[in-house]
């Protein structure tokens, strides 16, 4: 039971590259969601999806974009990589909203740019 | 808008003492309130869960907390401190986005 996988696990990009993080999950789950995590502040939501074709945006969407044409991907693309991008990123999925289930978090994706 | 304060970035407490996290929340609609655990260099696990119901709500790993809604707190307390429950904690609140806490890194004195 693979539950959450995220890839890649540690990137480097300089300023200005692009970038996907893949995000996939086996547990036919509805809700996914991307959170950046920065010493500090805990995590921060950048985008998520009710459903395959439904995205919205999150707390801190400027510089992503997202995408989710199955239930079980939803890619997170980084446009134009800058410094404030540097962060641990966790992909998260959740069964049901009413009454929220558990989310069930990847074990994250280390970024740098330099 | 829904928001999540968690008061105390450090917390330390002696081996089998208390523990006491805060958590305060506003929110516009009954919230869904979580606490979830991290440890050093893995994603976070569910500790507990309040959706609705009764107050006081019983998590893993002897961790409980008690939702009051005419203080917005939703605390974890965990009676004994044991050495494997160093690790950061984080609350948070659901009413259309999940939104977490800055969290607070827990240190366990011998």
């Amino acid at each position: 039971n693979a539950g959450v996988t995220q890839t890649p696990k540690f990137r480097i990009l300089k300023i200005g590259q692009s970038m996907t993080l893949q995000c996939t999950q086996d547990m036919n789950h509805n809700y996914m969601y991307w959170y950046r995590q920065d010493p500090g502040m805990g995590l921060k939501l950048i985008y998520y999806s009710v459903g395959a074709g439904i995205t919205d945006k999150g707390e801190v969407p400027n510089g992503y974009n997202v995408s989710r044409s199955t239930t079980e991907d939803f890619p997170l693309r980084l446009e134009l990589a800058a410094p404030s991008q540097t962060s641990v990123y966790f992909c998260a999925s959740m069964r049901a909203a009413v009454p929220p289930g558990e989310l069930f978090f990847g074990e994250g994706s280390r970024l740098t740019v330099l | 808008a829904q928001s999540v304060t968690q008061l105390g970035s450090h917390v330390s407490v002696s081996e089998g003492a208390l523990v006491l996290l805060r958590c305060n929340y506003s929110s516009s609609v009954p919230p869904y309130l979580f606490w979830y655990v991290q440890y050093p260099n893995q994603g976070l696990q569910l500790l507990l869960k309040y959706t609705t119901g009764a107050t006081l709500v019983k998590g893993i790993n002897g961790f409980e907390a008690e939702f009051k809604k005419s203080e917005t707190s939703f605390h974890l307390t965990k009676p004994s401190a044991h050495m494997s429950d160093a690790a950061e904690y984080f609350c948070a609140v659901r009413d259309d986005k999940i939104i977490f806490g800055k969290g607070t890194r827990l240190h366990i004195l011998p």
